[in-house]
């Protein structure tokens, strides 16, 4: 079975600098990555995802974020963060099993992001 | 607009009781599930659904039941035999569970719904 592991459980910013929210994966196949943002008290909204292609990958909100396959990383980042980006975000990682079919997403458990004036 | 309607927001049940928290989305989607979320523990699925009338248990199933009768709609059943239900459960759907390179992957999660355990 595939892992999420967000090794940050909590993240302290100054606004305006820049952000990195780690995420690595364990997987024997190949994934499909995702980071998810959840504001208080709501549901989760993608903020990118990688399914194929380039490894870099842009979002919502400023958002980026690298896929790394020799280090299992799929890393976010942003290079001058705001008080609105105050929230957490979640990496999470579908496996795609050879069949062709795909099982639920697997979440890490978030990393907080807060933000300082 | 189109999206995903959890209800209600807030919940309270005290021990011993069953509680249905209800999902319906109009996107269209035939896959829909449900998740858990606890502090520091991230989201964990429970249930989920790849078309009418057919589930499949997620990670942590027991003490919950759902249904899948038509396609807008996947209620959660909380039963008494769920140890420690309070927590915030989030219910999400996707265009299908497949593989393709669209958005089949991507999930659309409404806005929550937090069971309390008096």
């Amino acid at each position: 079975a595939q892992s999420v592991t967000q090794l940050d459980s909590q993240v302290p910013v100054f606004e305006e600098a820049p952000v990195e929210l780690r995420c690595n994966y364990s997987s024997s196949v190949s994934v499909y990555l995702f980071w998810y943002v959840q504001y208080p008290n709501q549901g989760l909204q993608l903020l990118l995802k990688y399914l194929s292609g380039s490894t870099l990958v842009k979002g919502i909100n400023g958002f980026e974020a690298e896929f790394n396959k020799s280090q299992t990383s799929f890393h976010l980042r942003k290079p001058s963060v705001h008080i609105s980006d105050t929230a957490e975000y979640f990496c999470a990682v579908r496996v795609m099993y050879s069949g062709g079919g795909a099982d639920g997403l697997t979440f890490g458990k978030g990393t907080h992001l807060i933000i300082q004036p | 607009d189109g999206g995903i309607t959890q209800s209600p927001k807030y919940l309270f049940r005290k021990e011993g009781q069953n509680v249905t928290l209800s999902c319906e989305q109009n996107l269209n989607h035939d896959a829909m599930y449900w998740y858990r979320q606890d502090p520091g523990q991230g989201l964990r699925l429970i249930y989920y659904s790849q078309i009418v009338n057919d589930f499949q248990k997620g990670d942590i199933a027991e003490g919950y039941s759902v249904s899948r009768e038509k396609k807008e709609s996947f209620p959660l059943t909380v039963t008494s035999a769920q140890k420690n239900p309070t927590a915030f459960y989030l219910c999400a759907s996707s265009i299908g569970s497949g593989g393709s390179l669209s958005g089949a992957n991507v999930l659309t999660f409404g806005a929550g719904s937090r069971l309390t355990v008096l």
